[in-house]
C-alpha cells in the first residue's frame, strides 16, 4: 500500500531555508507514471501548489514561488525533496507531500495520494 | 493564472439533506477538474477526477458534473462523515496547479 511521510525540522528561523524530504513506500518514483508534488496549507487557509517533480528529474514549480523554490527526486533513495529560501512568517504552513497523476494515468494530473503533512513554523 | 472560485462558502444542512456545491473556473478547463475533502487534522482525499469519476473509497451519494467553468459536486442523503471542506482544483492548464478556496459543509 502507498505511503507518503514528510520529514523535515518543524521549525525554521526568519531568511533561512526549509528543506523537506518525503519518503515514499509502496510505490517506485522511478516507475515514470506520476509526477510527484509538494503542496502547502497556511493555518486555516487554502491549498497551495508548491511544485511537482518527475523521476527524470524535471520539475515545475508555483510561478508565485519559483525563485526560491527547489524540488527534486532522489530515485535511490525513493525519496523526494523540497527546498524553500529565505522563508518569513507567510511561510508558516501544514506541507504536504502528494503522488500527482500524468498524462499516462487515469487520475491525470491530479493528487491521489498524499502524506499527513507537517507543520513548519518560522519564528525566531 | 487560472482563478478557482467555489460558492458557497460555508453550507449548513441537516443530514439526510442534498448538497450542491460549487465551483467556477476563470477560464475553461475542460474536464480537467478535481474536488477533495478534508477532514480536521487530516489530508486532504482525492474525491473525484476528470470532473465526474469518483475516486475509490467513496460511495455514490457523492457525483461531480460540469464541463469548462461551471462544476458542481453533489452530494446525496449526507452522512455525519460528510461534513468536511471540499476543494475544487483545475489541471488543464499548469503550472501553476490552483485551488479553489474550499467550501465548508457543516451540520445545522
Amino acid at each position: 500500500q502507498l505511503r507518503l511521510q514528510e520529514s523535515g525540522p518543524g521549525l525554521v528561523k526568519p531568511s533561512e531555508t526549509l528543506s523537506l524530504t518525503c519518503i515514499v513506500s509502496g510505490d517506485f518514483i522511478y516507475s515514470g507514471a506520476y509526477y510527484w508534488a509538494w503542496i502547502r496549507q497556511s493555518p486555516g487557509k487554502g491549498l497551495e501548489w508548491i511544485g511537482s517533480v518527475f523521476y527524470s528529474g524535471s520539475s515545475f514549480s508555483n510561478p508565485s514561488l519559483a525563485s526560491r523554490v527547489t524540488v527534486s527526486a532522489d530515485t535511490s533513495q525513493n525519496q523526494f525533496s523540497l527546498t524553500l529560501t529565505s522563508v518569513t512568517a507567510a511561510d508558516t504552513a501544514v506541507y504536504y507531500c502528494a503522488r500527482q497523476g500524468s498524462e499516462h494515468t487515469t487520475t491525470s494530473f491530479s493528487f491521489d495520494f498524499w502524506g499527513p503533512g507537517a507543520l513548519v513554523t518560522v519564528s525566531s | 493564472e487560472i482563478v478557482m472560485t467555489q460558492s458557497p462558502a460555508t453550507l449548513s444542512l441537516s443530514p439526510g439533506e442534498s448538497a450542491t456545491l460549487s465551483c467556477r473556473a476563470s477560464q475553461s478547463v475542460g474536464a480537467n477538474l478535481a474536488w477533495y475533502q478534508q477532514k480536521p487534522g487530516q489530508a486532504p482525499r482525492l474525491l473525484i477526477f476528470g470532473a465526474s469519476t469518483r475516486a475509490s473509497g467513496f460511495p455514490d451519494r457523492f457525483s461531480g458534473s460540469g464541463s469548462g467553468t461551471e462544476f458542481t459536486l453533489t452530494i446525496r442523503s449526507l452522512q455525519s462523515e460528510d461534513f468536511a471542506v471540499y476543494y475544487c482544483q483545475q489541471y488543464n492548464n499548469w503550472p501553476p496547479i490552483t485551488f479553489g478556496p474550499g467550501t465548508r459543509l457543516e451540520i445545522k
